[in-house]
């Protein structure tokens, strides 16, 4: 089983801030990093999936590296703004369908 | 618009008393799944289905039972509640080849499950 850890658990800043938070997983076997924007009484919404080592990828003020080497990923929000208030989800798939997921970073931007 | 629809929202039930949760899309995607997440936990896969394929999570409760009648629907049944099985439920889909997915998730809003 791929045990994927996110931190920080939960994040506040303010907004204009720039923030970012990291997940980390096994660096064998892998297959791809997912990354899940989740609003309160939302679906979970893909940010980004990302499979090379060394991706960069970004839409709008957000943004996320991968490194497949040593198992982390960076997710950065360039001047936060409330509207990105969530919870921020990382996963990975296993060898089949199985996509496992970190305990996600909760985020809140405060005006 | 919505293209994953799960039904109801919000469902609360009593001890021991059965429950099934539904979830739809328009995607016409083949692969679609059943997560639990309890409070400040990840969310945990029970099952997937590759078209009509179930697969269960080793660890997955026999309280939990699935059926997928046809490519739209899918259906989560808990045939007696405990305490412990409170939690959000997340109903999701994706396109997949026959032996990996790294494709996107597309999930539904949820169903929030309280046990009496």
């Amino acid at each position: 089983i791929l045990n994927v850890e996110q931190s920080p658990q939960s994040l506040h800043v303010q907004e204009g801030d720039s923030t970012n938070f990291t997940c980390s997983f096994p660096s064998s076997n892998f297959y791809a990093l997912h990354w899940y924007r989740w609003e309160t009484a939302k679906s979970p919404e893909a940010l980004f999936v990302m499979t090379l080592n060394g991706d960069e990828k970004k839409k709008g003020r957000i943004s996320a590296t991968l490194n497949t080497k040593e198992g982390y990923s960076y997710l950065y929000i360039k001047g936060s703004q409330p509207e990105d208030s969530a919870t921020y989800l990382c996963a990975s798939p296993n060898s089949g369908y199985a996509l496992n997921f970190g305990k996600g970073t909760s985020l809140l931007v405060t005006p | 618009d919505a293209m994953v629809i799960q039904n109801p929202r919000y469902q609360v039930t009593q001890f021991g008393k059965p429950v099934t949760l539904s979830c739809s899309q328009t995607l016409n995607h083949n692969v679609m799944y059943w997560y639990q997440q309890k409070s400040s936990q990840a969310p945990k896969l029970l099952f997937h289905y590759y078209d009509k394929d179930f697969n269960n999570e080793a660890d997955t409760p026999d309280n939990f039972q699935s059926r997928r009648p046809n490519t739209s629907f899918c259906f989560l049944d808990i045939r007696s509640p405990g305490l412990g099985d409170a939690a959000m439920y997340l109903c999701a889909t994706s396109i997949a080849g026959p032996t990996l997915n790294t494709g996107e998730l597309f999930f539904g809003e949820g169903s929030r499950l309280t046990v009496l």
